[in-house]
């Protein structure tokens, strides 16, 4: 079924690294921009990240921008999310999500995984 | 950086409409759209492009965006639209959303 997964959360300690993983089925991978989105405990979405649909650009929010990387496998129709120099208020539910096609569910984000939640607690 | 600002709460009673509004500059420039979120759920597209339905969504949920101010309305409310939602708009190439807006069914 068209599904997007999200995996490899946890608990880790400050100043460490963590990479997420978001495995698709059911739909075209390759065709979608993706998109990571995080929930701390609590409180509000916030935006992280977005790699579009071929992986030739990729922007970050302010608050994630030179620790975090986002990347993608077309092959394997899986999104990462590399996570380093992790800090307290990094902890959240992240979740990724599918930004809807061009021409039809535009500038929104259609899809969404479950999501995974990530700790960083000494 | 571009802010997006929604009320933290709004209360309706059953059977009337909800109004919950998206507050930013220039805002209807930009295409709005709107979540929902229930406790322990991943967030739905309810709206997109300021006034679009996704498949699957009533028809009791519209949008609208003008001016500074995008506006989700939901027309005769049912307990089950009880829920937290946002609103996100592209500060491009980059991606705001809405603090939340609480929707109590009361």
């Amino acid at each position: 079924q068209v599904q997007l997964v999200e995996s490899g959360g946890g608990v880790v300690q400050p100043g460490r690294s963590l990479r997420l993983s978001c495995a698709a089925s059911g739909f075209t991978f390759s065709n979608y921009g993706m998109h990571w989105v995080r929930q701390a405990p609590g409180k509000g979405l916030e935006w992280v990240a977005v790699i579009w649909y071929d992986g030739s650009n990729k922007y970050y929010a302010d608050s994630v921008k030179g620790r975090f990387t986002i990347s993608r496998d077309n092959s394997k129709n899986t999104l990462y999310l590399q996570m380093n120099s992790l800090r307290a208020e990094d902890t959240a539910v992240y979740y990724c999500a599918r930004e809807g096609e061009v021409g039809t569910i535009s500038l929104a984000f259609d899809m969404w995984g479950q999501g995974t939640m990530v700790t960083v607690s000494s | 950086s571009y802010e997006l600002t929604q009320p933290p709460s709004v209360s309706v009673s059953p059977g009337q409409t909800a109004s919950i509004t998206c507050s930013g500059d220039k805002l209807g420039d930009k295409y709005a759209c709107w979540y929902q979120q229930k406790p322990g759920q991943s967030p739905v597209l309810v709206i997109y492009q300021d006034n679009n339905r996704p498949s699957g969504i009533p028809e009791r949920f519209s949008g609208s965006n003008s001016g500074n101010t995008a506006t989700l309305t939901i027309s005769g409310t049912q307990a089950m639209d009880e829920a937290d939602y946002y609103c996100q708009a592209w500060d491009s190439p980059t991606v705001v959303f809405g603090g939340g807006t609480k929707l109590t069914v009361l």
